[in-house]
């Protein structure tokens, strides 16, 4: 069956300190993946975009990197802030490239930095 | 910075009743979509729009759901007979076109059936 896994439900960490997410697909051949972070009660914002020919990407304190091989994206804030405390949503293309377009997401992982 | 726009924000209807869900993609965007999440879970693909038509439907959005653009800037989601099950966050986004891949999503409408 197809399946997008975001490691862990919930991840704490302490101010400073560089969060790491994960995830990973399964029965997928995403052009590309993308990262949004969501707040409670808001819509899903847009982050990073990495495509399957890339192996890594930034913006500012963010790094996305993609491994096409794991099936396996990871996303990483470092020198985080208590104001990156939120849900981060993994999504790919399900087909593909294509015009549609559509977007499948993840659980997402809850992430809590604490000062 | 352009946004995505929603209205209203929370829709409270009747089991039965009919409710438009209204929003206004980024101007000069081309494709649009219709997501939903239901509290607690992974945000779901209803539909996506390109060129006054459905371009792909999900197996959730069934006869009950219709989208419309009926003039140059809005994009609705009608749901013609609510269930309790309907209930969710109601998100819709944009893309701009062929050569990008982003989705821009709206702040929702939280859809509430009693």
């Amino acid at each position: 069956s197809q399946k997008i896994e975001q490691n862990s439900e919930a991840l704490n960490i302490q101010e400073g300190k560089t969060a790491t997410l994960t995830c990973n697909y399964t029965n997928y051949s995403p052009a590309y993946l993308q990262w949004y972070r969501q707040d409670p009660g808001r819509g899903p914002v847009f982050l990073l975009l990495i495509r399957e020919n890339e192996k890594e990407k930034r913006k500012e304190r963010l790094k996305v990197t993609f491994d096409t091989t794991l099936k396996q994206s990871l996303f990483h804030i470092t020198a985080s802030q208590p104001a990156d405390s939120a849900t981060y949503l993994c999504a790919l293309d399900p087909d593909r490239g294509s015009t549609l377009g559509r977007l499948y997401f993840g659980r997402g992982t809850q992430l809590t930095v604490w000062p | 910075e352009p946004e995505v726009t929603q209205t209203p924000s929370h829709q409270v209807t009747q089991m039965g009743q009919e409710v438009i869900l209204r929003c206004v993609p980024i101007s000069n965007h081309l494709y649009f979509y219709w997501y939903r999440q239901i509290l607690g879970q992974k945000v779901e693909f209803l539909v996506s729009f390109y060129n006054n038509e459905i371009s792909e439907k999900s197996e959730i959005f069934d006869d009950q759901f219709s989208v419309e653009r009926p003039d140059g800037s809005n994009f609705t989601l009608k749901i013609r007979s609510t269930k309790l099950e309907d209930s969710a966050m109601y998100f819709c986004a944009s893309r701009g076109g062929l050569t990008t891949d982003t989705q821009y999503f709206g702040p929702g409408t939280r859809l509430t059936v009693l």
